[in-house]
């Protein structure tokens, strides 16, 4: 299967700072995606994002799809931000997890 | 709300006994699929669905477990005789245009 790295494995911020999340793929994908496991289990769906740019308030991602990464770009950030931040890609219909990078935003 | 629920929250459990995990998607999810989640690891792909067909299963899910989707609505996976090592969360997610919506889990404790 596909293998899927995710850095910072663990990052603390100071509530405000910015923060870039990576992924890396060590095959193709034709679907990414990015999830937010909040303290409860919950996986919140944050972008599709096979390639492109896309933008969500404070929240953005990019991902280049020939060099197989992607980048999720956290701004102004909030206690409300921490949790796992894990991307997921996949050709077909299986996907693949990372192992997530733990954020955690003080205040 | 992501359209997706799953019941129940928590399932304790004794060695060797049987569970059984339901997932319902809105109509929209076409797709649904089982993943599982260990701590401190991301979800592991168990099994998906097309409508009611299970088109891909997993290594891990080894002949103790079964997975069916009747009518191509709500889902269920059975765990027979279960093991220590079955303690995880199993989670559900459906998909529609190629997005994935997941449900809360089912959080499992095998004794």
């Amino acid at each position: 299967g596909i293998q899927v790295e995710q850095s910072p494995p663990d990052l603390i911020l100071q509530e405000g700072a910015n923060s870039t999340l990576r992924c890396n793929f060590s095959d193709s994908v034709n679907n990414l995606q990015w999830f937010h496991q909040n303290p409860w289990g919950q996986l919140i769906n944050l972008f599709y994002i096979p390639s492109g740019t896309k933008q969500n308030g404070r929240l953005s991602a990019t991902t280049v799809a020939t060099e197989r990464y992607s980048l999720l770009y956290i701004s102004s950030s909030q206690t409300t931000d921490s949790g796992v931040y894990f991307c997921a890609g996949g050709f077909g219909n299986q996907f693949y997890f990372g192992t997530g990078t733990s954020l955690t935003v003080i205040p | 709300d992501t359209g997706v629920s799953q019941d129940p929250r928590h399932k304790i459990t004794k060695r060797g006994q049987n569970v059984t995990f339901r997932c319902d998607p809105i109509s929209e999810h076409n797709r649904l699929y089982w993943y599982r989640q260990t701590l401190g690891q991301g979800p592991e792909f168990l099994t998906y669905f097309q409508n009611e067909a299970q088109l891909e299963k997993s290594r891990l899910l080894s002949d103790r477990f079964s997975a069916e989707r009747p009518k191509g609505s709500f889902s269920t996976l059975e765990i027979q005789r279960t093991e220590q090592g079955d303690s995880a969360m199993y989670l559900c997610a459906g998909s529609f245009g190629g997005k994935l919506f997941f449900g809360s889990g089912t959080q499992l404790s095998v004794l």
